[in-house]
């Protein structure tokens, strides 16, 4: 089982450009979630997807949108990407509600310049 | 204040010794706790769940303090592979929000 995939792994974009990160489970997991971390922040909830076609707002959601259109897949966009973008931004899925920990991908490190 | 909070650290250990670390949490409606580790430039992976009761897994133990909302882990016998960021993580009511600490760090030397 591959867990959670996440891609690219890193990009460098320029301020003003726009791109996607893919995150692909293939648990059969219903909730799908986008975390940025940075250095003394801890990781910090972006976007999250309880289900297929369902998307909601976590703590810092300004500048991203999500797109849940398939089970297994979650996207993350950023429409014009700024330098206070620059992160490590994870992924994560988990089951269902209760008490069922995350599983996380192995990140996307994200430079703007 | 945040709503999970750590001692970065780090934590400087030898091999062998025994650590522990403690987390505070402020609010109360979270249901849940876990330890996450993270290595450097890694994601962060479940070492444990946390449970009132206390819980140990081999070296590692748990433990979550409702009335005073705190957690610990304590690690015994410290290996160099436990060299880590520990993460203390809460979840909260409703949906599966997981809060994070920012991380303890922990430096296991020869």
């Amino acid at each position: 089982n591959a867990g959670v995939t996440q891609t690219p792994k890193f990009r460098v974009l320029k301020t003003g450009q726009s791109m996607t990160l893919l995150c692909a489970q293939d648990m059969n997991h219903e909730y799908m979630y986008w975390y940025r971390q940075d250095p003394g922040m801890g990781l910090r909830l972006i976007h999250y997807s309880v289900g297929e076609g369902t998307t909601a707002k976590g703590e810092v959601p300004d500048g991203y949108n999500v797109s849940r259109l398939k089970k297994q897949n979650f996207l993350l966009g950023l429409e014009s990407a700024a330098p206070s973008q620059t992160s490590v931004y994870f992924c994560a899925s988990s089951y269902d509600r209760g008490n069922q920990p995350q599983h996380f991908g192995d990140g996307t490190r994200l430079s703007i310049l | 204040r945040k709503e999970v909070e750590q001692d970065p650290g780090p934590f400087n250990v030898p091999e062998g010794a025994t650590v522990a670390f403690n987390c505070t949490y402020s609010n109360s409606a979270s249901q849940s706790f876990f330890w996450y580790r993270q290595d450097c430039r890694k994601e962060p992976k479940l070492l444990m769940s946390v449970y009132s009761s206390g819980n140990e897994d081999g070296r590692f133990t748990a433990q979550l303090n409702r009335a005073s909302q705190y957690i610990s882990l304590l690690i015994r016998d410290s290996k160099l592979s436990d060299s880590a960021t520990y993460l203390c993580v809460g979840m909260n009511t409703g949906f599966q929000k997981l809060v994070f600490g920012t991380g303890t760090r922990l430096l296991v030397s020869p």
